[in-house]
This record gives C-alpha cells, sequence and structure tokens, in this order.
C-alpha cells in the first residue's frame, strides 16, 4: 500500500531562519511521482513540484529546494531565509502512473503546518 | 488561462438537505477529481472521471454522495441527504495525462468548496 508520512505536525520558526520539512513514503511501485503543495490560510492548493521517479537530481527555485533519495523513501523541502509569507500548511504527496498517464490519485501526507514569525 | 472553477465557495446547510457542489475543469484536461478535507481524515480522493467517465469511485464514503460529469468541462458531486459529519472542504481537480513517464502534468486544483452542515 502507497503511504505518505509528514512526521512534523507544525513547525514554528522566525523569520530568516531556514526550516526543512521532512516526507518519508512507502510505494512498491517503480514508477510513481512526488509532490509539493503549500495551503495557505486563504485555503486553496497551490502546486510547489513534481518528482518522477527516475529523478532524483535535487531542485532548488528561489529559497526553496527539495532532496529526493530513494535510498531512504525521503522528499524533503527546505526553506531558505523563510518569511512570513511562507506560513502554510504544506503537504507532501505520491501518485503512481499507473492511471493511463495521469498522476492525479494523489496520497497525500497528513501535512506539515509551518508558522513563521516575524 | 482560467483554473479549475468551483462553485460555491461557500456552502451553509441544514441536515437533510441535498448539496451539490459543481467543477469546471482546465479545457482540455481529460481527467477530474474529486478530493475531501477534514481535520480527521486529511485530504483523500473521493472520486476521478477520465474522459467523463467515472474510473474509481472506491473513496466514495456512502451512497449518499454521487458524482457525474455529462461533459467535458464540467462534473458535479452531490450529497443527498446531507449530515454534519459531511462537513468539509472539497476540492475538484483535473489534469491531462503525460505523454510519457517523464513528462508528465501538473494537477490543478480549485479553490474548494467549504461545506458546512449544521
Amino acid at each position: 500500500a502507497q503511504k505518505v508520512t509528514q512526521a512534523q505536525t507544525e513547525i514554528s520558526v522566525v523569520e530568516k531562519e531556514d526550516v526543512t520539512l521532512d516526507c518519508v513514503y512507502e510505494t512498491r511501485d517503480t514508477t510513481y511521482y512526488l509532490f509539493w503543495y503549500k495551503q495557505p490560510p486563504s485555503g486553496e492548493l497551490v502546486f510547489l513540484i513534481r518528482r518522477n521517479s527516475f529523478d532524483e537530481q535535487n531542485e532548488i527555485s528561489g529559497r526553496y529546494s527539495w532532496n529526493f533519495q530513494k535510498s531512504t523513501s525521503s522528499f524533503n523541502f527546505t526553506i531558505t531565509a523563510s518569511q512570513v509569507v511562507d506560513s502554510a500548511v504544506y503537504f507532501c504527496a505520491l501518485s503512481d502512473a499507473n492511471y493511463g498517464g495521469s498522476q492525479g490519485n494523489l496520497i497525500f501526507g497528513k501535512g506539515t503546518k509551518l508558522s513563521v514569525k516575524p | 488561462d482560467a483554473g479549475v472553477i468551483q462553485s460555491p465557495r461557500h456552502e451553509v446547510t441544514e441536515m437533510g438537505q441535498e448539496v451539490t457542489l459543481r467543477c469546471k475543469p482546465i479545457s482540455g484536461h481529460d481527467y477530474l477529481f474529486w478530493y475531501r478535507q477534514t481535520m480527521m481524515r486529511g485530504l483523500e480522493l473521493l472520486i476521478y472521471f477520465n474522459n467523463n467517465v467515472p474510473i474509481d469511485d472506491s473513496g466514495m464514503p456512502e451512497d449518499r454522495f454521487s458524482a457525474k460529469m455529462p461533459n467535458a468541462s464540467f462534473s458535479t458531486l452531490k450529497i443527498q441527504p446531507s449530515e454534519p459529519r459531511d462537513s468539509a472542504v472539497y476540492f475538484c481537480a483535473s489534469n491531462a495525462a503525460g505523454q510519457t513517464f517523464t513528462s508528465g502534468n501538473t494537477i490543478y486544483f480549485g479553490e474548494g468548496s467549504w461545506l458546512t452542515v449544521v
């Protein structure tokens, strides 16, 4: 069975601190996708990144970076120099590639609530 | 480009009433998904369609829930009769199947319909 674990329920940091959100996943599939979504207080789900299981390259996008390690089944997300606007709930998600090419059957983690204080 | 459009954004209804949530996917997307978010269960997939055909409804909680997709640009999720435990945020999402495993496509979520059943 597929499963995503985000062990950190809540994290609180002070602005400009770096913070890493952990994500551990379980799947028996060899082909799969991993995602991160942001849910700000307004409630919408904002797509941040998608990774396929063959691509273990780390990715950096501005202050955001992601570390994908198949050996530990982890897909961690780091925010550098955090800002108040980063305050949100962050979800890690997993999908397989067996739905006719769609990746929309997402298995979500419970989310990590990040609070960045000024 | 318009994203996934959901209506209503907020609904408060009395127990026993029928509730209909609506979704317009992104034009050209052939997959449509309905997700539900609750504090207890987090984000979970209810049902998804491919080319207007329901493919997997195993996440639909019970017979009180039904979903339809009469055409490529419209879907409904209906709850009849509604109960207080149905109070949740209901998200619609859509994406297009990727041509290859590595291409993939982003899954776009609507802003959600916040349902309160009193």
